[in-house]
């Protein structure tokens, strides 16, 4: 079944503790980007990567690192994690233009 | 930001009847996508319409799309509850898709 797989589902963590969201696509799509979104705000892009090992900034890409070494994989990296990063996250994947979602992480950060 | 808008930000409306939402935005694109939200969950693609193209159908769904005034509507015919959801619409510029704020779509049975 082609999907977008994004783990953790949910986190609660605290200021400044490391972590990772991973995302998996197995659609062998070139471009994938993260999005986080957030009540009365929309979705707003965070990073994108047209390809493997090219990453580009999206609208809102403070605090977040991303990486893309392999085709399927563009995990999410938030260093030093904020209260204001608490939100729901979204990756998507596409190679023609239409995207495909995972299903969200939600991030609360205390 | 390239972000769109759409209008209204939410619509209540009774089953059978029909819903529509628009959509507006600021710069040139290439084509401009609506996708469809559950509470909570991923978005969903519904349908996609390119800058050349004015009207698009899709079931229930039909989408307009008028690049002079930079601005899309999407229609959806006798609604059913399970349209409940959230719709978005999304530009694609620079080979970049950008979304607007949503509109919150409830459908009374």
């Amino acid at each position: 079944e082609a999907q977008v797989t994004q783990n953790p589902r949910y986190l609660i963590t605290v200021t400044g503790k490391k972590l990772t969201v991973t995302c998996s696509q197995n659609m062998n799509h070139e471009y994938m980007s993260w999005y986080r979104q957030d009540p009365g705000l929309g979705l707003r892009q965070i990073y994108y990567s047209m390809n493997v090992e090219v990453t580009d900034k999206g609208d809102v890409p403070e605090g977040y690192k991303v990486s893309r070494k392999e085709k399927r994989n563009f995990p999410l990296i938030l260093e030093s994690p904020s209260p204001n990063q608490t939100s729901l996250y979204f990756c998507a994947s596409s190679t023609t233009g239409e995207l495909f979602f995972g299903e969200g992480s939600r991030l609360t950060v205390l | 930001s390239q972000q769109g808008e759409e209008d209204p930000q939410a619509l209540s409306i009774q089953e059978g009847e029909n819903a529509t939402m628009n959509c507006s935005y600021k710069t040139s694109i290439n084509n401009l996508q609506w996708y469809r939200q559950n509470s909570g969950r991923g978005l969903v693609h519904l349908i996609l319409i390119r800058s050349n193209e004015r009207e698009k159908h899709s079931g229930r769904l039909r989408v307009t799309l008028d690049t002079s005034k930079k601005s899309s509507s999407l229609l959806i015919t006798a609604s059913r509850a399970a349209d409940t959801a959230s719709y978005f619409c999304a530009t694609d510029a620079k080979n970049n898709l950008f979304f607007g704020t949503g509109t919150r779509l409830t459908v009374i049975p």
